[in-house]
C-alpha cells in the first residue's frame, strides 16, 4: 500500500516570502500521480498543482512549483511571493493509475500553512 | 458546471443512529468518491462509485455503505453510529480516468455525541 508522510505540522511564513512545504512517500510503482491540495477554511480542497512520475521536469503553476525527486520519493512545494489568501491546510497526495482514478487519492497528514503580515 | 455540493452542512447525531449524507456530482461526471476527514488528520478513502457500482473501498466497516443515481449523485450512509465517526465527510467527482481533475464538495460536518 502507498503511503505519503508530511513531516511539518505546521509552517509560518511572511507576506512576500518564499516557504517550502515537504512531502514523501512510498510506493512499489513506477507510474504514478502526485498532487499538492490546498484545504481553507472553507474546507473545501482545491487542487494546487500536479506532477506526473515519468515526466523529469517539474511542475509550475504561477507561484507554485514542485521539487520533484523520483528516486528520494520527495514531492516538494514552494510556494513564491507568499499571499495571504495562501493561508491553509495543505495535503500532499499519490494516486496509483493501475489501480486509482482521479478521485481516489492518498492524503498525507496535512500541514498548517500561515501566512503573517 | 454547477460544482460538487453536499448536504446538510453540518450534522449531529446521538451514538447508536444512522445517517445518511448526499452528495451532487460536477455536471457530467460519473465516479464518485467519499472520505472521511477526522480533525487534523488528512481526508481517508472510503469508498468509490462508478456508474451506480461500487469500484474500489478503503478499510471501513460494512456499516459505512453507499448509492450512486443514475445522475450520479451519491449517498453515503452509516448504522450503529460510533462516537469515532465524527469526521468532516468529503465528496469528490471526476471522470472515469487519470487524466482528469476531481472535484470537492465542501464537506459534512458529522458530530456524534
Amino acid at each position: 500500500a502507498q503511503t505519503v508522510t508530511q513531516s511539518q505540522p505546521e509552517m509560518s511564513v511572511q507576506e512576500a516570502e518564499t516557504v517550502t512545504l515537504s512531502c514523501t512517500y512510498d510506493t512499489s510503482e513506477n507510474n504514478y500521480y502526485l498532487f499538492w491540495y490546498k484545504q481553507p477554511p472553507s474546507r473545501q480542497m482545491i487542487l494546487v498543482i500536479r506532477q506526473e512520475a515519468y515526466k523529469q521536469q517539474n511542475a509550475t503553476e504561477n507561484r507554485f512549483s514542485v521539487n520533484f525527486q523520483k528516486a528520494a520519493k520527495s514531492f516538494s512545494l514552494k510556494i513564491s511571493d507568499s499571499q495571504l489568501g495562501d493561508t491553509a491546510m495543505y495535503f500532499c497526495a499519490f494516486i496509483d493509475p493501475y489501480t486509482g482514478t482521479a478521485s481516489k487519492l492518498t492524503f498525507g497528514t496535512g500541514t498548517r500553512l500561515q501566512v503573517t503580515l | 458546471e454547477t460544482g460538487v455540493t453536499q448536504s446538510p452542512t453540518h450534522l449531529i447525531k446521538t451514538r447508536g443512529q444512522q445517517v445518511t449524507l448526499r452528495c451532487s456530482s460536477q455536471s457530467g461526471h460519473n465516479t464518485v468518491s467519499w472520505y472521511q476527514q477526522a480533525l487534523g488528520q488528512g481526508p481517508q478513502f472510503i469508498f468509490q462509485y462508478y456508474r451506480e457500482e461500487e469500484n474500489g473501498r478503503g478499510n471501513f466497516p460494512p456499516r459505512f455503505s453507499g448509492l450512486q443515481f443514475p445522475n450520479y449523485s451519491s449517498e453515503l450512509n452509516v448504522n450503529a453510529l460510533e462516537l469515532d465517526d465524527s469526521a468532516l465527510y468529503l465528496c469528490a467527482s471526476s471522470l472515469k480516468g487519470i487524466n482528469t481533475e476531481a472535484f470537492f464538495g465542501q464537506g459534512t460536518r458529522l458530530t456524534v455525541v
